[in-house]
């Protein structure tokens, strides 16, 4: 079974600062990895996914994650904090092997202080 | 085009009371997924649709719920004699179709609160 951590229910940055989103993950099988971000009483949207390839993957709004093996993480970075950027993000962690659903973890709730 | 859209958006109930969440998915879309979104619980995966067929209903927390979806297109989950833990955000997703890879769009939820 797949599951995923977040390490820190709530990050505060000041506007301009590095974000940096920590997730690690425990899966018997190679990852599917995913970023969703979620703005206030709205559904998630996908960053960005590491399926195959390339570790590095570039998302949406300036947004990138570098999957790990070896951490077994898969860590959301931003160079530059930006005010719309206050949201909260989910990492999710599914596999290629037979119908398994995606697995969550529990977010994080990012604030950008001006 | 328009993306999943949920009704209600709120929903306030009592308890034992049974209730129905409507999710109508992007035109196309094969698969679709409900989740429920408790509070600091992040999103736990019900049951997910490839067409009009639930091959695994396991995550459904107990037989008061339920999920059809009819004609390949909306969907709609019940919850029975509803209690005050069930009280959470449900968001429905879909994708092209059921793959590991595959992108899910999210509909905005429905608020279920259960006095």
């Amino acid at each position: 079974a797949q599951s995923v951590t977040q390490l820190g229910s709530h990050v505060s940055v000041s506007e301009g600062a590095l974000v940096l989103l920590r997730c690690n993950y425990s899966s018997s099988v190679p990852p599917y990895l995913f970023w969703y971000v979620q703005y206030p009483n709205q559904g998630l949207q996908l960053l960005l996914k590491y399926t195959t390839g390339a570790t590095l993957v570039k998302g949406i709004n300036g947004f990138e994650a570098e999957f790990k093996k070896s951490e077994t993480s898969f860590h959301l970075t931003k160079p530059s904090a930006h005010m719309s950027d206050a949201a909260e993000y989910f990492c999710a962690v599914t596999t290629n092997s037979g119908n398994t659903p995606l697995v969550f973890g529990k977010g994080t709730r990012l604030s950008v202080i001006a | 085009g328009a993306g999943v859209s949920q009704s209600p958006s709120n929903k306030v109930t009592e308890k034992g009371k049974d209730v129905e969440l409507r999710c109508d998915p992007i035109s196309g879309h094969t698969a679709l997924y409900w989740y429920r979104q408790s509070l600091g619980q992040g999103l736990e995966f019900l049951i997910y649709f490839q067409g009009n067929s639930a091959p695994d209903k396991s995550g459904l927390p107990s037989d008061r719920f339920s999920a059809e979806r009819t004609g390949g297109s909306v969907s709609t989950l019940t919850i029975q004699r509803t209690q005050q833990e069930d009280s959470a955000v449900y968001l429905c997703a879909s994708s092209l179709e059921w793959s590991s890879y595959n992108e899910q769009f999210f509909g905005p939820g429905t608020r279920l609160t259960v006095l």
